[in-house]
Formats: C-alpha cells, sequence, structure tokens
C-alpha cells in the first residue's frame, strides 16, 4: 500500500537555529512531492513540491526541501527558523499513472512545528 | 481572486439533523476535492470531482454522506442524518489540470452534539 510516513509527531527549534522537519514515502513509480503547511483556524497552504529535476528545491518563506530517492525521502527545511514558522507541516505524494485523471494526493499525518523565542 | 470559499465557517447541530457544506472553487479550476481532518485520523479524501464528475468517492464513510457539484463553481457536502461522531473540520480544495498545487479553503467546523 502506498503511504506518507511523518515520523515526528512534533518538532521543536530554537527562533535562530535550523529546522528540519522530515517525511518518508512507499509508493510504486516516480512520485510528485509536496509540502504544506497549516497556521491555526486555517486551511492548508503550499509551500513547495518536487516533480522533476534538480532534487533540492526551494519554496515559500524560505523553506526548502531535498528528494532523495534512494532513500525514499522528501524533508523540509530551514537554515533559520522564525517564531512565526510555529505551524503544522503536512507531507504529500501524487504517483501519475499512465493517462487518466488521478489527482489523488497521500497524506502524512503532519508535524506540529514550535520554534521557541 | 477571493480563493476557495467555504460557509458555513461553523455549524453547530444536534445528532440526526442534516448538514450541509457549501464549497466555491476558485474560478477556472476544473477539479474539486472534499477533505475531513480530525486529530485521530489526521486528513482525509473524502471525494474528488474532475469537470463536475466524481472520480474517487471511495474516502466517503458511509451512505450517510453525499456529495454533488451541479456546476463549475458551486459543490455541496451533505451529511444526513449527523452523528456525534462526524465533528471535524471539513476543507474544500480545488486546481487545474495543469497544476499540481491544490489550494485549500479556511474549512467548516463542524460540532454535532
Amino acid at each position: 500500500a502506498q503511504s506518507v510516513a511523518q515520523p515526528e509527531d512534533q518538532v521543536n527549534v530554537a527562533e535562530g537555529n535550523p529546522l528540519t522537519v522530515k517525511c518518508t514515502y512507499s509508493v510504486s513509480g516516480n512520485p510528485y512531492l509536496f509540502w504544506y503547511v497549516q497556521y491555526p483556524n486555517r486551511g492548508l497552504q503550499f509551500l513547495l513540491k518536487y516533480i522533476t529535476g534538480d532534487n533540492l528545491v526551494k519554496g515559500s518563506y524560505g523553506f526548502e526541501a531535498e528528494f532523495n530517492k534512494s532513500q525514499t525521502s522528501f524533508h523540509l527545511k530551514k537554515p533559520s527558523a522564525l517564531v512565526s514558522d510555529s505551524a503544522l507541516y503536512f507531507c504529500a505524494v501524487r504517483v501519475p499513472a499512465g493517462a487518466g485523471n488521478n489527482r489523488k494526493l497521500i497524506w502524512g499525518l503532519g508535524t506540529s512545528l514550535a520554534v521557541n523565542p | 481572486d477571493a480563493g476557495v470559499i467555504q460557509s458555513p465557517r461553523h455549524e453547530v447541530t444536534e445528532m440526526g439533523q442534516e448538514v450541509t457544506l457549501r464549497c466555491k472553487p476558485i474560478s477556472g479550476h476544473d477539479y474539486l476535492f472534499w477533505y475531513r481532518q480530525t486529530m485521530m485520523r489526521g486528513l482525509e479524501l473524502l471525494i474528488y470531482f474532475n469537470n463536475n464528475v466524481p472520480i474517487d468517492d471511495s474516502g466517503m464513510p458511509e451512505d450517510r454522506f453525499s456529495a454533488k457539484m451541479p456546476n463549475a463553481s458551486f459543490s455541496t457536502l451533505k451529511i444526513q442524518p449527523s452523528e456525534p461522531r462526524d465533528s471535524a473540520v471539513y476543507f474544500c480544495a480545488s486546481t487545474q489540470v495543469y497544476q499540481e498545487t491544490q489550494y485549500f479553503g479556511p474549512g467548516t467546523r463542524l460540532l454535532v452534539l
């Protein structure tokens, strides 16, 4: 079965320190990978995606993620965390398969990031 | 663009009542998704439409749930009868065929007493 794992329910970092939110996946085929962020009482917002090309992708708010095919990972990173980065982060994957209009994303359970002042 | 619009933002109802949630996707988007978010199960895809046609409803929990998309600018998710375990935040999202990014609405927080 295809799945996405976010092994940490919560990540705590001090403001100014680098942060990493982990994501691994188990799918057949070449995946499209995504990170979304959810602030309290808001809908999810797109951060970044990997479709093809350079394994390091840059997104909104200074976030970046590296696609590692051998480790089936897509960890989210930021060099210097801000208190305002505190939110719930979701990893998701889609496997485009042949023709058709399948747009179903497989979602991780989310990781709560707390950045302490 | 106003983004994805959902109404109501909050709904409190009693068990057994009918609940209707509404969604207006971003103009020009041809995919629409309904999600449910709970602490226990995280984010679940309930159903999605392409050009107003349901493509995958395998996530709809049971017959009490139904969704329609009568035109490109409106969709409803109905729960009849509602039960306390339906309490959750329901999100609608939309995207275009040439995009991969899903754009989420603000959600409807449903509480069934």
